[in-house]
């Protein structure tokens, strides 16, 4: 089966630009997540969605950050303006869904490495 | 904030050894997984563990969790120089709706 899919792999912007990422998940998954991943530090959880709605964005800075997901399928997260600090890997994640809580295994796209200059 | 973490931080053996990395995290859990992270890619799950389990295997790997402590560890045997990589602890909080939490990750690098 196709794995997760994410668009781009690379972004290097300014700092106040805005960037966008792209996360098509596994077809059938219904809970999507979105990491931020400084270098050296483990993958820190920004959002994730239950289907098309949002179940925690508790480590999401929404002043400046906002995802969607369209239609409880592809998803995009969104940051603007961004900040030097927001370079990272961004990584996106799906799995079954939540009614099997026991057998919460995340499948991981490749990541956006983002880096603002 | 990170739920879990994990010790030592780094770890360097010899091919052929063993190694093993611990995690420690801070609340109630439904389950526990183990993750590796190649350089530069994306994570791969390797293991599950439930809360009511003890102990599980699978392949060259054997993870126990003991949640009176609030602990696992990950033992990888007879390692291979294609085990290098980062490897994270990540839990399932309990009365979470299948949050993944990630610790900080030991570097295991194997020596040839």
């Amino acid at each position: 089966e196709a794995g997760v899919a994410q668009s781009p792999r690379y972004k290097i912007i300014e700092k106040r630009q805005s960037v966008a990422f792209w996360c098509n998940p596994i077809s059938g998954h219904a809970t999507l997540y979105w990491y931020q991943q400084i270098l050296g530090q483990g993958p820190k959880l920004l959002i994730q969605f239950q289907n098309n709605g949002v179940v925690d964005d508790s480590q999401l800075p929404k002043d400046r950050f906002s995802a969607e997901r369209l239609k409880g399928v592809d998803s995009t997260l969104k940051i603007q303006p961004a900040k030097l600090e927001d370079s990272a890997v961004y990584l996106c994640a799906s799995s079954v869904g939540w009614e099997i809580p026991v057998n919460t295994e995340a499948f991981f796209g490749q990541g956006t490495r983002l880096t603002v200059v | 904030s990170q739920q879990g973490e994990e010790d030592p931080q780094a770890l360097s053996i010899q091919e052929g050894e063993n190694a093993t990395m611990n995690c420690s995290y801070k609340t109630s859990i439904n389950n526990l997984q183990w993750y590796r992270q190649n350089s530069g890619r994306g994570l791969v799950h390797l293991i599950l563990i439930r809360s009511n389990e003890r102990e599980k295997h699978s392949g060259r790997l054997r993870v126990t969790l003991d949640t009176s402590k609030k602990s696992s560890s990950l033992l990888i045997t007879a390692s291979r120089a294609a085990d290098t990589a980062s490897y994270f602890c990540a839990t399932d909080p309990y009365s979470s709706a299948s949050k993944i939490i990630f610790g900080s990750g030991t570097r295991l690098s194997i020596r040839p």
